[in-house]
């Protein structure tokens, strides 16, 4: 089975408004997580990595919290706008080559 | 930089045809390749990787086949699809402890 999860499938959000996007695993030895969105008939794009040895991390807009104790990482987009409306992926590194990927969180920003 | 390629974008086989997905890397040489299914509001399900050429790695069993003739070329084909080989299938490269980039994916659809 997945050891990634999501646990929302759909999260609806005020254009403006904060977004977080949560995610679970279960491999407590995994040290390198992602975000990715994927938009309407895309491939899923790269949002920002974590490393096991950092708890947050920062982009545009984006932010990335990882907390190791209860297996819990998050993604805070700010200020969300309708460009946002995607789906989001977060995935673990489940060996030195391959990705596990979580079932995704659908996105959408109302105006 | 680095570029992925897939084509066709989109595709539309009957059943018991053969299948030739091409995907195509640029602007880095020996990158770990990838070849994902992704189902209709689902996350992705790797098929095959690929380390250097002519090492090909398969995950699930299926009707599906990869190939590496290039250090930048990965193939994905079968000799006879099924209505099941329906999805979205989407190229990477990448992996280790590093993102995975994905390519904008090829619809197949099968009558």
């Amino acid at each position: 089975g997945e050891s990634v999860g999501l646990h929302l499938p759909t999260l609806s959000v005020q254009e403006g408004d904060n977004s977080i996007i949560n995610c679970a695993y279960s491999n407590s030895a995994s040290d390198y997580f992602i975000w990715y969105k994927q938009e309407s008939g895309k491939g899923p794009q790269f949002i920002i990595d974590i490393r096991s040895n950092m708890d947050k991390r920062q982009g545009q807009r984006v932010t990335v919290l990882l907390n190791k104790t209860v297996k819990h990482l998050s993604l805070q987009i700010a200020a969300t706008q309708p460009g946002d409306s995607a789906v989001y992926f977060c995935a673990e590194r489940a060996d030195d080559y391959k990705l596990s990927f979580g079932a995704g969180t659908t996105v959408t920003v109302r105006a | 930089s680095q570029t992925i390629h897939q084509w066709p974008a989109t595709l539309v086989q009957p059943v018991g045809s053969p299948l030739s997905l091409e995907c195509t890397v640029e602007g880095t040489s020996n990158p770990n390749l990838y070849w994902y299914r992704q189902a209709a509001g689902r996350g992705l399900q790797l098929l095959f990787y690929s380390v250097g050429i002519g090492q090909i790695s398969s995950e699930v069993p299926q009707n599906l086949s990869a190939s590496r003739p290039q250090d930048r070329q990965f193939i994905l084909s079968s000799k006879k699809l099924l209505l099941s080989d329906s999805g979205f299938y989407l190229c990477a490269w990448g992996g280790g402890s590093q993102p995975q980039h994905f390519g904008d994916g090829t619809r197949l659809s099968i009558l």
